[in-house]
Formats: structure tokens, sequence, C-alpha cells
């Protein structure tokens, strides 16, 4: 079956960093999407890698390794706007979207 | 010039009704989707759809059926409801439902509360 797993629930300081992490079976791979969702509120996309490696933009960075099976989301200078859901998704090989249940991020002052 | 809007924003109804939630994107994707969140916040895709095929999750309950009278919409219909199709519903769209190009975008949600 096609699985992809997150932390239910992280906390973090406003000011520092955070990892969220990533790990997926699927059949086949086209991309990895980070997703952000604010309570209430529709998924907005962040980032999308299909290569390995880190590709960064601004604040937020992505990380892949298509070899592992795993992708990290990197959030530098934490603010609490920063306070949501983050979806980790998967392109399968039948170009379907693959979701993972999310990962709760609590910012605290 | 909301790129995709959805209508309505909340919806109470009885059980045993049959309701629609309309979706219009005017960003000229090729694809659009309909996915459930229930309460534990997982998204599930329900259907995907452009001018050439509808795939269905096998798990969607064929009470429910999407409807595209064109490329810019794809509406939701739900027959007979029940309890647990309470949940918010997200139309998203994308270019070409493939490659690089599949980044979703989301409308508001439609949040469902079947009584």
């Amino acid at each position: 079956g096609q699985n992809i797993d997150q932390p239910t629930e992280m906390t973090a300081t406003e000011g520092a960093i955070v990892q969220i992490n990533c790990t997926y079976q699927t059949s086949g791979f086209n991309g990895l999407f980070w997703y952000q969702q604010h309570a209430g509120e529709a998924p907005t996309f962040l980032s999308y890698n299909v290569l390995d490696g880190l590709e960064e933009k601004g604040r937020f960075s992505s990380f892949l390794s298509r070899s592992k099976g795993y992708s990290y989301l990197l959030l530098k200078e934490l603010q609490m706007k920063d306070s949501a859901s983050y979806l980790c998704a998967v392109l399968d090989s039948n170009y379907q979207l693959i979701w993972g249940a999310g990962t709760k991020l609590i910012i605290k002052p | 010039d909301t790129a995709v809007s959805q209508t309505p924003k909340y919806l109470v109804t009885q059980m045993g009704n049959d309701k629609s939630i309309k979706c219009e994107q005017n960003l000229g994707h090729d694809t659009m989707y309909w996915y459930k969140q229930d309460s534990k916040k997982f998204l599930k895709i329900m259907f995907s759809y452009n001018n050439k095929e509808l795939i269905i999750n096998e798990t969607v309950p064929n009470r429910f059926s999407p409807k595209s009278p064109d490329k810019a919409h794809l509406n939701l219909h739900i027959n007979s409801l029940e309890l647990g199709d309470s949940a918010v519903y997200f139309c998203a769209s994308s270019q070409d439902g493939s490659g690089v190009t599949d980044t979703q975008y989301f409308g508001p949600g439609t949040r469902l509360t079947v009584l």
C-alpha cells in the first residue's frame, strides 16, 4: 500500500528553527509537495521537490532523498503566524497526489 | 478575482437530504479535484477530473457524484446524506494533472454538517 508518515504534532519557540520530517512509500514517485494549512483554511502550496537535495525559499527550505524515501521541511526564524498544519504529499506513478495526515506545528512565544 | 471558489461555505442539513456544493476555478486549469477532510484533518481525495477522464476513489460511496458542466466547474452532488458525511470538503485545481505543473490550488472549503 501507499503510505506517508509525518509526526502528528510539534512544538517550537518563536525565532527558533524547526524541521518537520516526512517518510513515504508509494507506487512510483513524481515529486513531493509541502503544503501549509492554517486552522479553518484551505491548504496552500509551499514547495515542490523532484530531485535530491535542498530547495531554499526564504525562511522555508525543503529537502528530498529519493533513495531513502524521505523529505523534510525546515522553517527558520519562526514566527507566530507559522502556527499551522504542514502537509506532505507525494505524486505517485499515476500522477495521483497521496497526502500525509499533516503535522500540527505549535509556536510558543 | 478568487482563483478557486466554492459555495456555500457552510452547509447544515438533515440526514437523508440531497445537496450540492459548487466549485469554480478561473485559472484556466485542466484538472479539478474534490477532497474530504474529516475531523482528524486527513485530506482524502474523492475525485479527480479533467476533460478526458474521471478518476474516482473506489472508497467513495456512489451517493457522491461529480458533475462538470464545463472545464471551469466541478460540482459535488451528494444523495441521501448521512451523519458520517459531516466534514470539510475542498475543491482544488491544477494545470494539467501531472508532473511539475501539478501544484494544486485549493478553494476555501465547505463545512458540511449533517444533523
